[in-house]
């Protein structure tokens, strides 16, 4: 089956850094573009960042500079390492995979919930 | 940065026809994607490339994208379809979402 698992999510005090983790199963990472998506408490989608099937990484402006996206092949996990973080950075963060035509997304993971508070 | 708009909140009667507009410049030059996410739930894609529905996606739910309007339309609307929905295109190697339109089936 064809999905992703997201993991990493937490309570950390602003200016702190986390790293949450995305395990992919039915599929490689590197063959699919990869994004991560917020969503705050009430609030609709946002767009955090992504990582092209070569490698090229994008991100938000609100994240450009203190979050940064990889994955690891080998593993078959994609990645986000926040650092500085933000009590905006309060959010659900979901980990989805493109449909192979690098347009939609279609497959998401369930999320997993980043809490930056004092 | 591109930005896309959404009505807010949209009601509709059940077995009636929903039309969830969103609106961006040139979108139609762009693909329009279309997500429905139910409280507690993960976004589900209804919609890739304009008009083109996943496997699973019933045949009410349907799309269309033209001039700088892209719209999501739900006829026979069921009460199950009560949902958020969020419309999605890339500009510039960037993914964007606009703003959600609450459906509500009463």
């Amino acid at each position: 089956e064809v999905q992703v698992v997201e993991t990493g999510g937490g309570l950390i005090q602003p200016g702190g850094f986390l790293r949450l983790s995305c395990a992919a199963s039915g599929f490689n990472v590197n063959n699919n573009y990869m994004t991560w998506v917020r969503q705050a408490p009430g609030k609709g989608l946002e767009w955090v960042s992504v990582i092209y099937t070569d490698g090229r990484t994008y991100y938000a402006g609100s994240v450009m500079g203190r979050f940064t996206i990889s994955r690891d092949n080998s593993k078959n996990i994609l990645y986000l390492q926040m650092n500085s973080l933000r009590a905006e950075d309060t959010a659900v963060y979901y980990c989805a995979r493109d449909r192979g035509s690098s347009d939609a997304f279609g497959i998401w993971g369930q999320g997993t919930m980043v809490t930056v508070s004092s | 940065s591109y930005e896309l708009t959404q009505p807010p909140s949209l009601s509709v009667s059940p077995g009636q026809t929903a039309t969830i507009t969103c609106s961006g410049d040139k979108l139609g030059h762009k693909y329009a994607s279309w997500y429905q996410q139910k409280p507690g739930q993960s976004p589900v894609l209804v919609i890739y490339q304009d008009s083109k529905r996943p496997s699973g996606i019933p045949e009410r739910f349907s799309g269309s994208n033209s001039g700088n309007t892209a719209t999501l339309t739900i006829s026979g609307t069921q009460a199950l379809d009560e949902a958020d929905y969020y419309c999605q295109a890339w500009d510039s190697s960037h993914v964007v979402f606009g703003g959600g339109t609450k459906l509500t089936v009463l």
